[in-house]
């Protein structure tokens, strides 16, 4: 069964503050994403990585940016934490035209 | 801009009868369709998806229908069960296994004992 491991369920950051979130997978997938999930607007597409070292932008990158070193772990960086990052964040992964594993999600709150 | 809209928030279902979840899109290119359920504090999990060249696809209590015409596909879960209860995304995507996910903002299933 695929896993997809968030590092943390719950953050508080203050603004200004940089922020890594992590995302690990154990199944090999090459695809990876980053979402958030804000109430009345679902979940909105910030980042996928579809191979080491590559990375397409989403919806909703601005404010963002990612890092994927190795093919199972892929991070999530906020520059300089905002009020308006305050958010769910769900990590994905996917191999070929299989559907997306997701993560249990990070909730963040930025101070 | 949201592409793919889900009008009903939340629905209310007695246990054994018929749940019927909507959801509408405008893009015209989209050719996959997903839906995805969500309980509290867990990730969105993969519950059946469908194919533009088809017009329903069944997989046990659920059964998804596309209606590319109206640009309009339903979830319907029978007998619905109290275990469903959940939040249930609608997603599509341009083409089967692309990486850009379109998500609907989702309805609040709740099935009644």
């Amino acid at each position: 069964d695929v896993k997809v491991t968030q590092s943390s369920r719950y953050l508080v950051k203050r603004t200004g503050e940089k922020v890594f979130l992590e995302c690990v997978q154990d199944m090999d997938h090459e695809n990876m994403f980053w979402y958030r999930q804000d109430p009345g607007l679902g979940l909105r597409l910030i980042y996928f990585s579809y191979d080491v070292k590559m990375k397409e932008k989403g919806d909703i990158p601005e404010g963002y940016s990612v890092s994927r070193e190795k093919k199972e772990r892929f991070s999530l960086i906020l520059e300089s934490a905002s009020t308006n990052q305050t958010s769910m964040y769900l990590c994905a992964s996917s191999t070929g035209s299989q559907p997306q594993h997701f993560g249990d999600g990070t909730r963040l709150s930025i101070l | 801009d949201q592409q793919v809209k889900q009008n009903s928030p939340s629905l209310s279902v007695q246990e054994g009868r018929i749940s019927i979840l909507n959801c509408d899109y405008t893009n015209s290119m989209f050719d996959y369709f997903l839906w995805y359920k969500k309980y509290p504090a867990e990730g969105p999990t993969f519950l059946i998806s469908i194919s533009s060249i088809k017009d329903k696809n069944e997989d046990g209590r659920f059964t998804v229908f596309l209606n590319k015409s109206a640009k309009h596909l339903s979830l319907h879960i029978v007998p619905s069960q109290p275990g469903d209860s959940a939040v249930y995304f609608c997603a599509a995507s341009r083409q089967t296994g692309a990486n850009n996910l379109f998500f609907g903002t989702g309805t609040r299933l709740t099935v009644i004992p």
